[in-house]
């Protein structure tokens, strides 16, 4: 178990570039979660996949903002024109059905992205 | 809209007494309860959870819950220096495949 494994760490990118993040979660969690957390706030969820079906997405998702998990295994996250405001700490967990929510998720380190 | 309530803080306890962390939730319906540590600048780690009324002990660690109330609360025995981190709870809430977290509340624990 290697836990959840995020790149890059820090993000540094011009308002108006598009970036892209990437999750490699838990091997046998079936479950994938994205969420995005600023600072003196808790984490808001964005997206979840369970294997490669996106099952639900938040109203915080704009347009900009696409998810894929194409096989089932890691997940990559793409903000297009980023503003300012995407500035945030971009946190991705995993989880598996096998266990049930009931166990919680396990949190990568997570992309810190700040938009100039 | 689920919402999930904590004291944002800080909590400031000396070292080696009980810290006491507080959150209530807005679903009825609401099956788990977690409470996750997050040190600055780091993920959130999980250290407790819990879904059945009443306590649950894990080392130092209680978790308390009370569905009536839709109360949960984290107590924290023998407070350390490295206790100190921002404590989040976070509550599975019925008909969804997901986490709502609180705000969190800082603790910082004084030696």
């Amino acid at each position: 178990d290697t836990g959840v494994s995020q790149n890059p760490r820090h993000k540094i990118t011009k308002r108006g570039q598009n970036v892209t993040f990437r999750c490699d979660p838990i091997s046998e969690h079936n479950r994938l979660y994205w969420y995005r957390q600023t600072l003196g706030q808790g984490p808001e969820f964005l997206t979840y996949f369970q294997n490669e079906a996106q099952l639900e997405k938040s109203r915080l998702l704009s347009d900009r903002f696409s998810a894929e998990r194409p096989k089932g295994s890691f997940s990559t996250l793409e903000i297009q024109r980023t503003e300012q405001g995407d500035s945030a700490m971009y946190l991705c967990a995993s989880s598996s059905t096998a266990r049930g929510l009931g166990y919680g998720y396990t949190f990568g380190s997570g992309t810190r992205l700040t938009v100039v | 809209q689920k919402e999930v309530e904590q004291n944002s803080g800080p909590l400031s306890v000396p070292e080696g007494a009980i810290a006491s962390l507080n959150c209530t939730y807005s679903d009825r319906g609401s099956q788990s309860f977690f409470w996750y540590r997050q040190y600055s600048g780091k993920s959130p780690e999980l250290i407790m959870f819990i879904y059945s009324n009443g306590d649950k002990e894990d080392g130092r660690f209680t978790a308390q819950l009370n569905k009536a109330s839709q109360y949960v609360s984290l107590l924290i025995r023998d407070s350390q220096p490295s206790d100190s981190a921002t404590y989040l709870c976070a509550v599975h809430n019925s008909g969804y495949s997901t986490l709502t977290f609180g705000k969190g509340t800082m603790l910082l624990v004084s030696p």
